[in-house]
């Protein structure tokens, strides 16, 4: 499979729990992003790196957020503390980046529930 | 003012019917535009790209860019019940920046 590809398809956990989302990208790309998506709303930015740097991180995000992407090669994406507002769908997307014509591809995406 | 920002529909059209789907943007340094298609309990998926203004055309797609009035538009032609699904604007500034999205009903 050459595709984006995330593990779990889907989480359930409890209000203060901690998760972690794994994101492994198309293997020539060097890009990966993560984006966070509720019900009737377009995909919201959360970070990206470009190999193993992190070269933004959304000011709208919690500092219970972290993600790294050791190695340049797949990436974690963390959530310390749940809280029932985190229930979402979490997508990860790489690209090939080429200046402005970067196209992104997205994985299936982890869908996360907070009970 | 939101960066990128679509109707949210839905916009419902008869099989065989153009389907006209608009999208405007805040940031006028952007320099690449991109419709994305996705279904319902799916991922987002690339249909079309677009980087200079005027149209350009891909089977039934056809995506059409004024810079100038800051506007992306995505026209689908012979609409079919199989396009019925929520389609997303996206903007590249320095990342990619999505809109809430249309939905797309096609009836039969």
């Amino acid at each position: 499979d050459t595709g984006v590809s995330q593990d779990p398809r889907h989480k359930i956990t409890k209000r203060g729990q901690n998760v972690t989302f794994r994101c492994d990208p198309i293997s020539e790309h060097n890009r990966l992003y993560w984006y966070r998506q509720t019900l009737g709303q377009g995909p919201e930015f959360l970070t990206y790196f470009q190999n193993e740097a992190q070269l933004e991180k959304s000011r709208l995000l919690s500092d219970r957020f972290s993600a790294e992407r050791p190695k340049g090669s797949f990436s974690t994406l963390e959530i310390q503390r749940t809280e029932q507002g985190d229930s979402a769908m979490y997508l990860c997307a790489s690209s090939l980046e080429l200046s402005f014509a970067e196209k992104l591809f997205f994985g299936s995406g982890t869908q996360l529930s907070v009970l | 003012q939101k960066e990128v920002e679509q109707n949210s529909g839905p916009l419902s059209v008869p099989e065989g019917a153009i389907a006209s789907l608009n999208c405007t943007y805040s940031d006028r340094g952007s320099q690449s535009f991109f419709w994305y298609r996705q279904y319902s309990g799916k991922s987002p998926e690339l249909i079309m790209s677009i980087y200079s203004n005027g149209d350009k055309e891909d089977g039934r797609f056809t995506a059409q860019l004024n810079k100038a009035s800051q506007y992306v538009s995505l026209l689908i032609r012979d609409s079919q019940p199989s396009d019925s699904a929520t389609y997303l604007c996206a903007v590249n500034t320095d990342k990619l920046i999505f809109g809430t999205g249309t939905r797309l009903q096609v009836f039969p």
